[in-house]
């Protein structure tokens, strides 16, 4: 257990909805990171977040956006959702956010969108 | 752009017998390299880390790597394969000027006894 809480665990919607995917990092951790795991893309970092600011961005699409809060948890939002959309996201968090921090990454959610 | 290179999509091994998971990575500066273990329908777990201290790194489960900057590449071994090995292996490099890691493909390692 990595001590990152991820809900839900698994998400079945239509093409068109919108649905919102949250994190809870590890105690003490100000950093978070959003990645999708597809079988033709891989692991694809998404967006990070430190201490309630964005602070990087990958490759994340228009209708994807996220924010982290002031109590440190991170919510992933997808709208207007595509088959394509269906992945396995993954948050992970670490202390600070240099880049040998070990990021630790939470049991991740299933989208499935039919 | 930083990238990473796993030679093998899937590798098979003999209960026993050494472990070898290939890396190599595209650096113009000195990278940060990591090793992740997911087994399935879980989350990635850290294997073992190289942080430019000591070129030979072990990590959890008996598995070690080793930094070799003239080949540019982070294998990652283990000598004597176990059952409870059988999963997929990412490994990953670290942007020094960034947060982001950025993954190989991943390699799914099958032990058979």
């Amino acid at each position: 257990d990595s001590g990152v809480t991820q809900t839900p665990k698994h998400l079945i919607t239509a093409t068109g909805q919108r649905v919102t995917l949250r994190c809870s990092p590890r105690s003490g951790d100000l950093s978070v990171y959003w990645y999708q795991q597809s079988l033709d893309q891989g692991l694809q970092f998404l967006i990070q977040y430190y201490n309630g600011e964005e602070r990087a961005k990958g490759n994340i699409l228009e209708r994807f956006s996220a924010q982290q809060f002031p109590d440190l948890h991170s919510e992933l939002n997808l709208s207007s959702l595509e088959l394509g959309d269906s992945a396995l996201y993954f948050c992970a968090s670490s202390v600070v956010q240099g880049p040998k921090d070990t990021q630790y990454f939470g049991p991740g959610t299933r989208l499935t969108v039919l | 752009a930083q990238s990473v290179t796993q030679l093998g999509s899937h590798v098979s091994v003999s209960e026993g017998a050494l472990v070898l998971l290939r890396c190599n990575y595209s650096s113009s500066v000195p990278p940060y390299l990591f090793w992740y273990v997911q087994y399935p329908n879980q989350g990635l777990q850290l294997l073992l880390k190289y942080t430019s201290a000591a070129t030979l790194v072990k990590g959890i489960n008996g598995f070690e790597a080793e930094f070799k900057k003239s080949e540019t590449s982070f294998h990652l071994t283990k000598p004597s394969a176990h059952m409870s090995d059988a999963a997929e292996y990412f490994c990953a490099v670290s942007l020094v000027y960034g947060n982001k890691l950025v993954f190989g493909a991943g390699t799914i390692l099958r032990v058979k006894s």
